[in-house]
């Protein structure tokens, strides 16, 4: 049970290239969710999804796209990359549990350097 | 006004010391309300779910104000591997829209 994992674990892109992350999850969870770590600003979500084929948007989408058409896997791409989007990504999921809080369950996070 | 505030630390402590967080968050709708705990380039882990009766789990106490919109987590007797960043999380809804505040960075001193 590896839980969630992610490739790659480190990427240097430069500007205007483009790359796909992938999440890869192995506990049968619905809900998946992609999000971004900068310093001072904790984790922004970016996209999320409830389900297989469903995608939604989060707090900050602009310039990425996802995809989401196996249940364990979740797709993060960027089409033009920017040196804004230079972050640590950070994929996760989850379970709804009726009665109580869900726990959100991390990859070890991608860092993206763009130059 | 950011969803969820915490103490903007670093808060350094020694071995053995009562150390506690706070965090406020905005959203009256908010449904559930966790710690997290995040090391050095690693990813967040669950601390503790925060619950309206408080919870306790050894070290550590989380408690909720849902009138006062506000949690907090104290952990006593301190130990050097508590040494991370705590974040408080807010959900609003089964799914979605779990906000993250920046975090409160710990340091556990000898």
């Amino acid at each position: 049970n590896a839980g969630v994992t992610q490739t790659p674990k480190f990427r240097v892109l430069k500007t205007g290239q483009s790359m796909t992350l992938l999440c890869a999850q192995d506990m049968n969870h619905e809900y998946m969710y992609w999000y971004r770590q900068d310093p001072g600003m904790g984790l922004r979500l970016i996209h999320y999804s409830v389900g297989e084929g469903t995608t939604a948007k989060g707090e900050v989408p602009d310039g990425y796209n996802v995809s989401r058409l196996k249940k364990q896997n979740f797709l993060l791409g960027l089409e033009s990359a920017a040196p804004s989007q230079t972050s640590v990504y950070f994929c996760a999921s989850s379970s709804p549990v009726l009665g109580a809080g869900e726990t959100q369950y991390f990859g070890p996070g991608t860092r993206l350097l763009v130059l | 006004r950011k969803e969820v505030e915490q103490d903007p630390g670093p808060f350094n402590v020694p071995e053995g010391a009562t150390v506690a967080f706070n965090c406020t968050y905005s959203n009256s709708a908010s449904q559930s309300f966790f710690w997290y705990r995040q090391d050095c380039r690693k990813e967040p882990k669950l601390l503790m779910s925060v619950y309206s009766s408080g919870n306790e789990d050894g070290r550590f106490t989380a408690q909720l104000n849902r009138a006062s919109q506000y949690i907090s987590l104290l952990i006593r007797d301190s130990k050097l591997s508590d040494s991370a960043t705590y974040l408080c999380v807010v959900n609003q809804g089964y799914g979605q829209n779990f906000v993250f505040g920046p975090g409160t960075r710990l340091s556990v001193l000898p």
